[in-house]
């Protein structure tokens, strides 16, 4: 399949190590952040979700953090597998069921 | 399958000429989002419809129109075709107001030659 965001920001990492792939929004009025996973080629799909009353979420072998302070958002994943490999989006959204507003994106490639 | 069913997954046309991309959003959601996705420009938000009524608009072009039937699916219109409109487009569904958890469809590709 194609790429999506051939001129995204790339970050790659080994097998085993944990990934760090950040995001700043600049709409103080978010109230909802989610980040997405893109596959060559399908839609995003649907990592893990936070609200902005909260600074930190944890799901399977991945974890968000929110800093509202200085409107910063970041998606850790733990022992990062080759089936990761995609392009990891961050949205926010001001109020649940209002239009997401999407990051660039940044490039996830896992080293074997 | 994620419940969005957008149709038809590639679609190949001229200059100048007329489509129309369907969705049909996860059972049980009211809200239908679709968005653009060019190579240089990310995720791009179109418009937003909700229990048949337009809610939100983005960066829609005035080629381009959207409607949500009685049934909920939706359709994208996009018409007079340019080159620059090629791109996946993405339909995406939630419960609606005040619920959270939006699903993305697997998208249409459009080629314009």
């Amino acid at each position: 399949g194609e790429s999506v965001g051939l001129h995204l920001p790339t970050l790659s990492v080994q097998e085993g190590d944990n990934s760090i792939i950040n995001c700043a929004y600049s709409n103080s009025a978010s109230d909802y952040f989610i980040w997405y996973k893109q596959e060559s080629g399908k839609g995003p799909q649907f990592i893990i979700d936070i609200r902005s009353n909260m600074d930190k979420r944890q799901g399977q072998r991945v974890t968000v953090l929110l800093n509202k302070t200085v409107k910063h958002l970041s998606l850790q994943i733990a022992a990062t597998q080759p089936g990761d490999s995609a392009v990891y989006f961050c949205a926010e959204s001001e109020e649940y069921g209002n239009k997401l507003v999407f990051g660039a994106g940044t490039i996830l490639r896992v080293k074997s | 399958d994620s419940g969005v069913t957008q149709t038809p997954k590639h679609l190949i046309t001229a200059t100048g000429q007329r489509v129309t991309l369907r969705c049909s959003p996860r059972s049980g959601d009211l809200s239908v989002y679709w968005y653009q996705q060019s190579l240089d420009q990310g995720l791009q938000f179109l418009i937003q419809y909700y229990n048949g009524e337009e809610r939100a608009k983005g960066n829609i072009l005035e080629r381009f129109s959207a409607q949500q039937f009685p049934d909920l699916h939706s359709e994208l219109n996009l018409s007079s075709l340019e080159l620059g409109d090629s791109a996946l487009y993405f339909c995406a569904s939630s419960p609606g107001q005040g619920h959270y958890g939006y699903t993305f469809g697997s998208g249409t590709r459009l080629t314009v030659v």
